[in-house]
């Protein structure tokens, strides 16, 4: 069974916090991860990528990757309030042409 | 690049109608995603598409569910006859490198 899992939250984080998201997927050979932000009624928004081990950075948004322990985080910088929503972990699997598996999402709220 | 175009953005039918959700691929993409998304199941894949070919079709609820991709840009989901439960939000991804979603189609059955 192939999975990603989230913690559903939600995590309430202060404005101008460090907001943390994490998750864990299941297929060790998996290669491609992503980071979807939905706000509600909204569709998902990819928002990171990363595919080696390591940190990749973007504005505000930091993504995590460790293969070896078959996790990948998602950090947000001087949060605000525009970020609350909820984040979808994706990872395309390995032998799974193009599709994703995504996690159940983790909802963000930041508090002024 | 206008991004994946989805129509209907919303649909309100009464059970028993057929529906029809239309998605258009950004240009140059070769995956196609139907997805479904309500509050007690979440996102839910339903079928994808490679170059135009079904790849994987266990995530279609029912018989009444069906996609067809005719060419390379555009997808069709129909769902005949509609019922209550049908009711969700139906989201079509295009994928090159990365997946982009469309804005939806919010489908209500009456």
């Amino acid at each position: 069974q192939k999975e990603v899992e989230q913690n559903s939250g939600p995590l309430s984080v202060p404005e101008g916090a460090i907001a943390s998201l994490n998750c864990t997927y299941s297929d060790r050979g998996s290669q491609s991860f992503f980071w979807y932000r939905q706000y509600s009624g909204k569709s998902p928004e990819l928002i990171m990528s990363i595919y080696s081990n390591g940190d990749k950075e973007d504005g505000r948004f930091t993504a995590q990757l460790n293969k070896a322990s078959q996790y990948v985080s998602l950090l947000i910088r001087d949060s605000q309030p525009s970020d609350s929503a909820t984040y979808l972990c994706a990872v395309n699997f390995s032998g799974g042409y193009n599709k994703l598996i995504f996690g159940a999402g983790t909802r963000l709220a930041v508090h002024p | 690049d206008a991004g994946v175009i989805q129509s209907p953005r919303h649909e309100v039918t009464e059970m028993g109608q057929e529906v029809t959700l239309r998605c258009k691929l950004i240009s140059g993409h070769n995956s196609l995603f139907w997805y479904r998304q309500t509050m007690m199941r979440g996102l839910e894949l339903l079928i994808y598409f490679n170059n135009n070919v079904p790849i994987d079709d266990s995530g279609m609820p029912e018989d009444r569910f069906s996609a067809k991709m005719p060419n390379a840009s555009f997808s069709t989901l129909k769902i005949q006859p509609s019922e209550p439960r049908d009711s969700a939000v139906y989201f079509c991804a295009s994928r090159g490198n990365e997946q982009f979603f469309g804005p939806g189609t919010r489908l209500t059955v009456l």
